[in-house]
């Protein structure tokens, strides 16, 4: 079975910039989250898909960031302009379902962004 | 949002020796407990998902506790090998978040 693909692994850009990361989750998995991950803390989920519509994107900063899951497959999510502290660890996870936390989710490798 | 909090921040562990960590959430609402295991340059992948208070999981060489009802998990590592050395996250979901509340980590390093 393929894992979570995310790409690029890694990305350097300069603040005010654009960035777009990309993910494949496993295939058959309704749920698709996106997590940030700073330094020294634990992931923050940024926004939550169950197929292509959207469960919880309470603290995705929407001034600034937007995702997508088009045919509730892969998923896009972006930012636009970057600030320096959006460096962090962006972790594209999934799951057979999301209802009640008791399923287990699978990571990708995540992207490592540095915003300078 | 309530906080899940993970102890030691970070470990030093001689080969060969047993060692473990814990995981402190919030007890009111609690629905399930994770705990994962990140190495560097990998994905995280799940060890546990726990719900039952009292319940006790096994994997290979490691285990876990949880203890709904005072709101803490220990994971345990018995005879840690070099390959142990990782991340162990924990996160918990409570019915007031319908979401996954992570821990900061314990940094598990093994000496040889």
């Amino acid at each position: 079975e393929a894992g979570v693909a995310q790409s690029p692994r890694y990305k350097i850009i300069e603040k005010r910039q654009s960035v777009a990361f990309w993910c494949n989750p496993i295939s058959g998995h309704a749920t698709l989250y996106w997590y940030q991950q700073i330094l020294g803390q634990g992931p923050k989920l940024l926004i939550q898909f169950q197929n292509n519509g959207v469960v919880d994107d309470s603290q995705l900063p929407k001034d600034r960031f937007s995702a997508e899951r088009l045919k509730g497959v892969d998923s896009t999510l972006k930012i636009q302009p970057a600030k320096l502290e959006d460096s962090a660890v962006y972790l594209c996870a999934s799951s057979v379902q999301g209802s009640r936390g008791t399923y287990e989710q699978y990571f990708g490798p995540g992207t490592r962004l540095t915003v300078t | 949002i309530l906080n899940v909090e993970q102890s030691p921040q970070s470990l030093h562990v001689q080969e060969g020796d047993s060692t473990n960590f814990t995981c402190s959430f919030p007890s009111s609402n609690f629905y399930a407990l994770h705990w994962y295991r990140w190495e560097t340059a990998k994905s995280p992948e799940a060890l546990f998902v726990m719900t039952l208070n009292g319940d006790e999981k096994k994997k290979g060489r490691i285990s876990a506790t949880l203890n709904t009802k005072e709101g803490y998990s220990y994971l345990y590592i018995k005879g840690s090998q070099p390959e142990d050395s990782a991340t162990y996250l924990c996160a918990s979901w409570a019915e007031s978040n319908y979401q996954l509340i992570w821990g900061a980590g314990t940094k598990l390093i093994i000496k040889p």
